[in-house]
């Protein structure tokens, strides 16, 4: 099994740029989180999606922040614009069975 | 509200050792998981154990094993013959059964290996 696949692995962008960060859940899985992880705040959800469905998308800081998931085999997390307190390691996980596998996770660092 | 707690921000242990990390939780649901999940210098989150709330048995997976005391809300893990691969951030983790599948985190407690 390839495992939750992120992409990019890693990001520079400049301030008011957009972001666009990639995932693939792990096949068969019904359940995609996005979590974003910082020093000042740990591990943090943001959005998380049930069959493709989003569920609960308190997480989200603002509105800059939006997520999709048009198929059960991709999802999206857009930020637009990006904003240097948006640095970051993203994580997108997935799961089945309640069980949560994480991605490899996608470094963002906006300057 | 649910809440984990690992009250060892650092963890040091020579190498070949034992060492156990601590976490407890705070929760009045019956039917939950409890995770351990590492997190090496690549940052990749890796799942290191799962238990059960239900299962009595403490679960194993090789070296790491966990105790777990259902009524103390406590979930500690054990990681025995310790190796240099083992250093990373270690987390607790909880999430209920019942109704939406979300993972309540742990600080993390920073785990070094001596040589």
């Amino acid at each position: 099994d390839a495992g939750v696949i992120q992409s990019p692995r890693h990001e520079v962008t400049e301030m008011g740029q957009e972001v666009t960060l990639r995932c693939k859940p792990i096949s068969g899985h019904d359940y995609l989180f996005w979590y974003r992880q910082t020093m000042m705040r740990g591990l943090e959800l943001l959005i998380y999606f049930n069959n493709n469905v989003p569920i609960d998308d308190s997480g989200m800081p603002e509105d800059r922040f939006s997520a999709k998931m048009p198929n059960a085999s991709f999802s999206t997390l857009k930020i637009q614009p990006s904003e240097p307190r948006d640095s970051a390691v993203y994580f997108c996980a997935s799961s089945l069975s309640y069980t949560i596998y994480f991605g490899e996770g996608s470094w963002l660092t906006v300057v | 509200a649910q809440t984990v707690t690992q009250s060892q921000p650092e963890m040091s242990v020579q190498e070949a050792e034992t060492v156990t990390l601590s976490c407890t939780y705070d929760t009045s649901e019956s039917d939950y998981y409890l995770f351990w999940y590492k997190q090496p210098p690549s940052r990749q989150m890796i799942l290191v154990i799962r238990q059960e709330a239900y299962k009595q048995q403490n679960a194993t997976e090789n070296r790491f094993s966990v105790n777990f005391q259902k009524a103390a809300k406590s979930f500690s893990l054990k990681i025995s013959d310790s190796q240099l691969g083992d250093a990373a951030m270690y987390f607790c983790a909880y999430e209920v059964i019942q109704g939406a599948q979300k993972l309540v985190f742990g600080q993390g407690t920073r785990l070094t290996i001596n040589p």
